[in-house]
């Protein structure tokens, strides 16, 4: 079944500790994209790639990095966590050429706490 | 500027009623404005898409209207379930990029009581 899943789905972490939360697709998508969740707020996107060896930054700064080595794989690197990243982070991908309905499918979210 | 605008924030009804969430928006130019479900700890799922000739979608009990015009819309739940109960997020695609940004508001966070 073609699904898109993240790990961990939550994670506790001490402030300056490095982390990698994975997403992976199984879709075939070449499009990815990283969202910050804050409580009540709207999703911001952080990153996105158009394919592999593509990688943006979206429109709120974040301190993260991310790679597509591959295309199913788009993993998200905080080299050194702070309490200020405490948030959801939810990885979503959509079809390259599909522009006129631009359906992204999102994972189930990693929610991080740096203590 | 482009923005999506909802309300309410948030709404509680009891289990079997009907109600309706709107959905403002300001973002041009327009390709598709979709609503999502999100259950808590979950991501979004979408539910309905509509584009700009489309005043009306139907999934199941949820329908969606669209009115162009005035860039607003609404998603009404028909007797409602406990499993109705999640945050309800208005996506507005514009057609302006490569990308096709997405345009998400806060959402509504409806409860649904027994």
């Amino acid at each position: 079944e073609a699904d898109i899943y993240q790990t961990p789905r939550y994670l506790v972490i001490g402030t300056g500790k490095k982390i990698t939360l994975e997403c992976s697709q199984t879709m075939g998508h070449d499009k990815m994209y990283w969202y910050q969740q804050d409580p009540g707020m709207e999703l911001h996107l952080i990153h996105y790639s158009y394919g592999v060896n593509s990688t943006e930054k979206g429109d709120l700064s974040s301190e993260s990095t991310v790679s597509r080595i591959r295309t199913e794989h788009f993993p998200l690197t905080l080299e050194s966590a702070r309490p200020s990243h405490t948030s959801q982070y939810l990885c979503a991908s959509s079809e390259l050429r599909d522009r006129g309905s631009n359906e992204q499918f999102f994972g189930p979210g990693t929610r991080l706490t740096v203590l | 500027k482009n923005q999506v605008e909802q309300s309410p924030q948030s709404l509680i009804i009891l289990e079997g009623k009907n109600c309706t969430l709107q959905c403002n928006y300001t973002v041009s130019p327009f390709s598709n404005l979709r609503w999502y479900k999100q259950d808590t700890g979950r991501g979004p799922v979408s539910l309905t898409i509509m584009t700009f000739s489309e005043n009306t979608k139907s999934n199941g009990r949820y329908t969606a209207t669209l009115d162009a015009d005035t860039k607003q819309s609404s998603l009404h739940i028909t007797a409602s379930q406990l499993s109705d109960s999640a945050s309800y997020i208005c996506v507005v695609s514009d057609r302006g990029s490569t990308l096709g940004r997405l345009y998400f508001g806060r959402g509504t966070q409806l409860t649904v009581w027994p």
